[in-house]
Order: C-alpha cells, then structure tokens, then sequence
C-alpha cells in the first residue's frame, strides 16, 4: 500500500532563517506531488506541484521555493523565514494520471517568530 | 479562475442528528467535486466525490448532491457520531485534476453527546 511521510511535523523558526520540510511517497511510481498551505478560514492552498523529477509548478509567488531531486521526494525550502510564512504545510501525492484523488501527509505546523 | 465558497464555516448538531455542508463554484467548466475530512492533527482524506453527470451520490450515512445550474453542491450526513467531529472541505475541479483542484474554507464540524 502507498504512504507519504511528511516531517518534521512541527518547527519554530526564528525570522530570517532557512526552511526545509521534507516529503516521501512510498509504494508507488510517478506520482505527482503537491505542497498545500493551510491557512485558518481560507482553505487549502496549492503552492507548488511536481509531474517528475525537476519538474515544478508554481501557483502563487511567494518566498518558498520547491524540488524535487528524486521521484518519490518533495522538499519545500526557504532561504530566509517570514512572520507570513507561519502556517500549516501539508504534502500530497496523486497518481500520474492526475484523476483528481489526493492524498495528504500528516502536516507540518510552522511557527515564525 | 474557479472560486469556491463554503458555509457555514463552522457547525455544531446533537448527536444523531443530520449535519449540511454547502458549497457554491463560480465556473461552469468545473465538472469533478470531492469532499475532504481533516481529523484533528491529520492531513484530508477524501470521503466522497461527484461527478457532473450526476446529481447526487450516497455512501452509508454520507451523501452529496450536485445543482450543476445553481452551481451548488452539497454534503449530507445523517444519523452523526462523535467520530464525525472534523473540519470539512469541499472542492472543484475541471476534468478530475488534482492540480486544478479549487479548495472551499473548510467547514469545522462539532458534535455534541
């Protein structure tokens, strides 16, 4: 059976630093990932999304930044921390024939202060 | 793009009693609507789907239905459990894609004994 690992599933960062949450899928191939942003009252957001290796998708600008150095990896990264970027990062995967079933990690709850 | 609007944002029924969801989407191209449950401190799971060919779909004590002129659609669930208590989120999307998938606000669902 397929399972996405998500962590760390909380982190406190101070403003300016980097960021790097990571995401495995285990037991399937090709998969397309996502990184959604869950903001309290306003739904999931898509951030970025990935159809293969190397190949991102960015739907908001934002000072995030997304890889994908393996096929079953989703690395969501920052160079420099924002009190914005404070929410809750959650992973996905779906299979490559994109026919509309996610399936979520557990989250990442980040706190910028 | 598409716009999806959910109400309430959050809801509270004695036990056994019937729980609506509904949600309203602005493009008339979107033809795929799932139905997201977060448990507390989980990424979604999709609980149901519906499709533009039809108008409603149950599955046991679940069921949505799909006003495709109205460009409304809605999620029932009856006969409600303390396990039913999560924050519900209603989507739209065109052609089943993942990536195209537009999130409603979430509705956080109480149920009391």
């Amino acid at each position: 059976s397929q399972t996405i690992h998500q962590w760390p599933a909380t982190l406190v960062q101070p403003v300016g630093s980097p960021l790097s949450l990571e995401c495995t899928v285990e037991g399937t191939s090709n998969p397309n990932l996502y990184w959604y942003r869950q903001a309290a009252g306003r739904g999931l957001q898509l951030l970025f999304y990935s159809v293969g290796i190397g190949q991102i998708s960015s739907e908001v600008p934002q000072n995030l930044s997304a890889s994908r150095p393996q096929d079953r990896q989703f690395i969501l990264s920052s160079k420099k921390l924002l009190l914005s970027d404070s929410g809750f990062y959650l992973c996905a995967w779906s299979n490559g024939r994109d026919t509309g079933e996610l399936f979520f990690g557990e989250g990442s709850r980040l706190t910028v202060l | 793009g598409e716009n999806v609007e959910q109400h309430p944002s959050t809801l509270s029924v004695q036990e056994g009693d019937s729980a609506v969801i509904k949600c309203t989407y602005s493009d008339s191209a979107s033809n795929y609507f799932p139905w997201y449950k977060q448990e507390l401190g989980k990424g979604p799971q999709l609980i149901i789907d519906i499709r533009s060919n039809v108008g409603e779909k149950k599955d046991q004590r679940i069921a949505v239905t799909l006003n495709k002129t109205a460009k409304h659609f809605s999620l029932h669930i009856t006969e409600t459990q303390p396990e039913d208590s999560a924050v519900y989120f209603c989507a739209a999307s065109e052609y089943s894609s993942a990536s195209k998938i537009i999130f409603g606000s979430g509705t956080r669902l109480s149920i009391r004994p």
